[in-house]
């Protein structure tokens, strides 16, 4: 069974750099893309990146000038960098497995409240 | 980006009651649509993919139809455990879209 945790600060300041890790975990990270979605509180899901352990990404042209995802696969882990954040940046931050075959979001981590403030 | 709708964006209904929500896509994605279950303070569940197939050890209750733009997720007998949002998600092209949920609470 795949298993995957989040981690990194729960606190951002303004205009600095979200940085969150995803550890995998029962599985061999070349079987999913990984992929990183947040949720500001009270409100839906925005697909935020995805990469596969080869290294190909994608990323949401909306935060894309942002955004970088990248991959270690001999720790298992895959991470996100979010630059300039401010408070609309504030959400739950979910890693989770895509299933290559049909795109769906498999395993999802229990996600990290990131909150946005000085 | 393909935008996707949900109908309604909130139902009441009762435990034992058949509950159809239903998605739209902006443009044909095929068959490529997913489901998802989402309760308070928990990841998204996957229920559904490629619009009918049954995700792994989700109950029989649940079910998926459509293709091109028009999508629904059926309930057939709703259970105490299934109050909940559930969201639709395209996975034809990128970027990946959610439509904004559906919550289904008790009547």
């Amino acid at each position: 069974q795949v298993r995957l945790q989040e981690s990194g600060p729960g606190l951002v300041k303004p205009s600095e750099t979200l940085s969150l890790t995803c550890t995998v975990s029962g599985n061999s990270m070349s079987s999913y893309y990984w992929t990183w979605i947040r949720q500001p509180p009270g409100k839906g899901l925005e697909w935020i990146a995805n990469i596969y352990y080869s290294g190909n990404t994608n990323y949401n042209p909306s935060l894309k000038s942002r955004v970088t995802i990248a991959v270690v696969t001999s720790k298992n882990q895959f991470s996100l960098k979010l630059s300039s954040v401010t408070a609309a940046d504030t959400a739950v931050y979910y890693c989770a497995s895509t299933d290559p075959n049909h795109g769906g979001f498999q395993h999802w981590g229990q996600g990290i409240l990131v909150t946005v403030s000085s | 980006d393909i935008q996707m709708t949900q109908s309604p964006s909130s139902l009441s209904a009762s435990v034992g009651d058949r509950v159809t929500i239903t998605c739209r896509a902006s443009q044909s994605i095929s068959s490529y649509l997913n489901w998802y279950q989402q309760k308070p303070g928990k990841a998204p569940k996957l229920l559904i993919y490629t619009a009918s197939s049954l995700q792994s050890g989700v109950p029989s209750r649940f079910s998926g139809s459509g293709s091109g733009t028009d999508f629904t997720l059926t309930i057939s007998s709703l259970q105490p455990e299934d109050f909940a949002i559930y969201y639709c998600q395209q996975s034809y092209s990128i970027p990946r879209t959610f439509g904004p949920g559906t919550k289904v609470d008790i009547k």
